[in-house]
């Protein structure tokens, strides 16, 4: 099984400023077959990239993604309230598929 | 609009079988692939096991030898069986469309194994 691990556990960040993710993979991941989630309070994940890079449907164009191999990484451009919650990265490239431990941003 | 719904008892006792349905709408049962997904109070996603629409399944092999994922295409229906189960599975529960990621997901239930 492919273990991720991301850093750091808590980003405390102000709104405006850019937020930056990481995402290590135990072994690389084919295909970049990596997605990230955004979770809130009492809410299911939300997709926000697949494949790496590829923004879901709805998704503002200040979150990105890039990576491959073992290093992935998240990034928002500009934070909004609205984007203080736990990522969750996930990889698919390997069977099972396994998520990462997330990473808590929350408002400095 | 895609639509999910997990339904099912939120109290199991220890070394009974869960047993959890989901109602999907808005979306064509038998051309997607469906998925069960868990989250411990507090803690992270497991990922369970899938129904991929050709009829095969894939299961996460932590819990291979307790579960079972089945579909009802005439209910658009997708169920999880979990045997013997432990505190250990005591979790919120969550369906969602994909076998690789899951861009809809239901909103979860919480099922307490507890005597």
């Amino acid at each position: 099984e492919i273990v991720l691990t991301q850093s750091p556990g808590t980003l405390s960040l102000s709104p405006g400023e850019r937020a930056t993710l990481s995402c290590r993979a135990s072994q690389s991941v084919s295909s970049s077959y990596l997605a990230w989630y955004q979770q809130k309070p009492g809410q299911a994940p939300r997709l926000l990239i697949y494949d790496a890079s590829s923004r879901a449907t709805g998704i503002p164009d200040r979150f990105s993604g890039s990576g491959s191999g073992t290093d992935f990484t998240l990034t928002i451009s500009r934070l909004e309230p609205e984007d203080f919650a736990v990522y969750y990265c996930q990889q698919y490239g390997g069977s099972p598929n396994s998520f990462g431990q997330g990473t808590k941003l929350e408002i400095k | 609009q895609v639509q999910l719904q997990e339904s099912g008892p939120g109290l199991v006792k220890p070394s009974e079988t869960l047993s959890l349905t989901c109602s999907v709408s808005g979306a064509s049962f038998t051309t997607s692939s469906w998925s069960w997904i868990r989250q411990p109070p507090g803690k992270g996603l497991e990922y369970i096991g899938y129904f991929y629409y050709s009829g095969s399944t894939n299961y996460n092999p932590s819990l291979r030898s307790r579960v079972t994922i089945s579909v009802d295409t005439s209910k658009n229906q997708l169920s999880l069986k979990l045997s013997s189960v432990t505190a250990a599975d005591t979790a919120v529960y969550y369906c969602a469309r994909g076998r690789r990621y899951f861009d809809y997901w239901g909103q979860g239930t919480l099922v307490t194994v507890s005597s």
